[in-house]
């Protein structure tokens, strides 16, 4: 257990709606960042935040968004849903946010299909 | 933009044999690096992590990887892996002068022990 805690675990959304995904980061940690892992791929970086900004963002559209609450939990949200979002999303947390010596916990991850 | 090269996608070993998984990266500046594994149905869990000094660094389950900066690799190894030791391997880096902890990930190195 990592104390990192995700939900829903499984999702269904079709095609054009929009989805709101949620991370509980581990007790002290201030910086949550969200990864998305295709099948048989590795986990790709969508975002990271710390203490409630944005703190970089990787090649995805603006579509996926996100937000980090005053208890350092955090969201995802992806609108107009595609068929390619279906995947894993991993949420991970750390303590940092600012490119300092630390490692990331992840979360069991939401299993989101499209269809 | 810093990448993470697995050369191994899927690796079939005998218990007792000795295991290397290839890693390397990309990047020219100071990076952290790090393995982690992917139990069937688990979280992704931190095998070890380099940040600096030592460049040979042990992690868990005797597991241990060595980072060479002239070849930009960070190979994992184990000199006697068990059945347990079946799961899905990534290496990740994480390039410090972009001030946060965004992990680039490799593809996976799927392994699988034969009893």
């Amino acid at each position: 257990e990592t104390g990192v805690t995700q939900s829903p675990t499984h999702l269904i959304k079709t095609r054009g709606q929009q989805v709101t995904l949620r991370c509980s980061s581990q007790s002290g940690h201030n910086t949550v960042s969200w990864y998305q892992q295709a099948l048989g791929q590795g986990p790709q970086f969508i975002f990271q935040y710390y203490r409630e900004e944005e703190n970089g963002r990787g090649n995805f559209p603006p579509r996926f968004s996100g937000l980090q609450f005053p208890n350092y939990s955090s969201e995802l949200n992806v609108n107009a849903l595609e068929l390619d979002d279906s995947a894993l999303y991993l949420c991970a947390s750390s303590l940092g946010g600012q490119g300092s010596n630390t490692e990331a916990f992840f979360g069991q991850g939401t299993r989101l299909t499209v269809v | 933009a810093q990448s993470v090269s697995q050369h191994n996608h899927h690796v079939i070993l005998s218990e007792a044999a000795s295991l290397e998984l290839g890693c390397n990266y990309s990047y020219g500046g100071t990076v952290n690096l790090f393995w982690y594994v992917q139990y069937p149905g688990q979280h992704l869990q931190l095998l070890l992590k380099y940040f600096s000094g030592d460049p040979l660094v042990k992690g868990i389950k005797g597991f241990e990887a060595e980072f060479i900066k002239s070849k930009f690799s960070f190979n994992l190894r184990k000199p006697s892996v068990q059945w347990s030791d079946t799961a899905e391997y990534f290496c990740a880096v994480n390039a410090l002068n972009f001030g946060n902890e965004k992990l680039t990930f490799g593809t996976g190195t799927r392994l699988t022990i034969i009893p």
